[in-house]
């Protein structure tokens, strides 16, 4: 599976939009980008993934480039619940479907 | 609330004993995953379990085994415990079709069991 690169630490102000960028350089064709948070020891949470095309869900939008190597998760409204440390990963399908966890990037949602 | 459920939630025990962890997957989800967290290697994979079989293994020490029963319910048994296997020990699981298959398919997370040893 291809690395990751993610800032260790961002701040952002509740109610702005809080974009978290990830370099993903060697990904491949096949490899979908998969973005986890994690909530202060709590089991990560899933929250979009995507192959090529921009996604939107609920939760966030997950933009990603035309060359595919690096992708932001938009967070359009940060709150202070969405304090946690969040997780890009990318992975092939059809070698086992783990998760490969690195280091994450830390956001701080603050009033 | 993931739908995933662990228990214990803590476990404490001394140095050689042995506990086993227990996971109940989603409704429908054939895999389990087992993963570790410690403060000092981050969130680890251990091994994972497809309708009974396993399927992929990590970073599984042999002191550590792993099962999914019939019901799909797995169990994590760890034993000779050593003061560095104190982590918070997270079970996942998803629908993950089969070896092969196209398609991504998200993995949900229990809210773990904290494991200390003493």
């Amino acid at each position: 599976d291809a690395k990751t690169t993610q800032p260790p630490s961002m701040d952002c102000a509740e109610g702005r939009a809080a974009n978290l960028p990830c370099n993903h350089s060697t990904i491949s064709g096949n490899e979908y980008v998969y973005w986890y948070r994690q909530i202060h020891s709590q089991g990560p949470q899933y929250i979009i993934h995507g192959l090529k095309n921009n996604e939107t869900n609920e939760m966030a939008s997950l933009i990603i480039t035309e060359d595919r190597k690096s992708s932001t998760l938009i967070l359009p409204h940060a709150t202070l619940r969405d304090t946690a440390v969040y997780y890009c990963i990318v992975r092939r399908h059809n070698a086992g479907n783990m998760l490969t966890f690195g280091g994450g990037t830390r956001l701080m949602v603050k009033p | 609330d993931s739908g995933v459920t662990q228990t214990p939630k803590h476990l404490i025990t001394a140095t050689g004993q042995r506990v086993t962890l227990r996971c109940s997957p989603r409704s429908g989800d054939l895999s389990v995953y087992w993963y570790q967290q410690s403060l000092d290697q981050g969130l680890q994979f251990l091994i994972q379990y497809y309708n009974g079989e396993e399927r992929a293994k990590g970073n599984i020490l042999e002191r550590f085994s792993a099962q999914q029963f019939p019901d799909l319910h797995s169990e994590l048994n760890l034993s000779s415990l050593e003061l560095g296997d104190s982590a918070l020990y997270f079970c996942a699981s998803s629908v993950d079709p089969g070896a092969g298959s196209s398609g991504s398919y998200e993995q949900y997370f229990g809210p773990g069991t904290r494991l200390t040893v003493t």
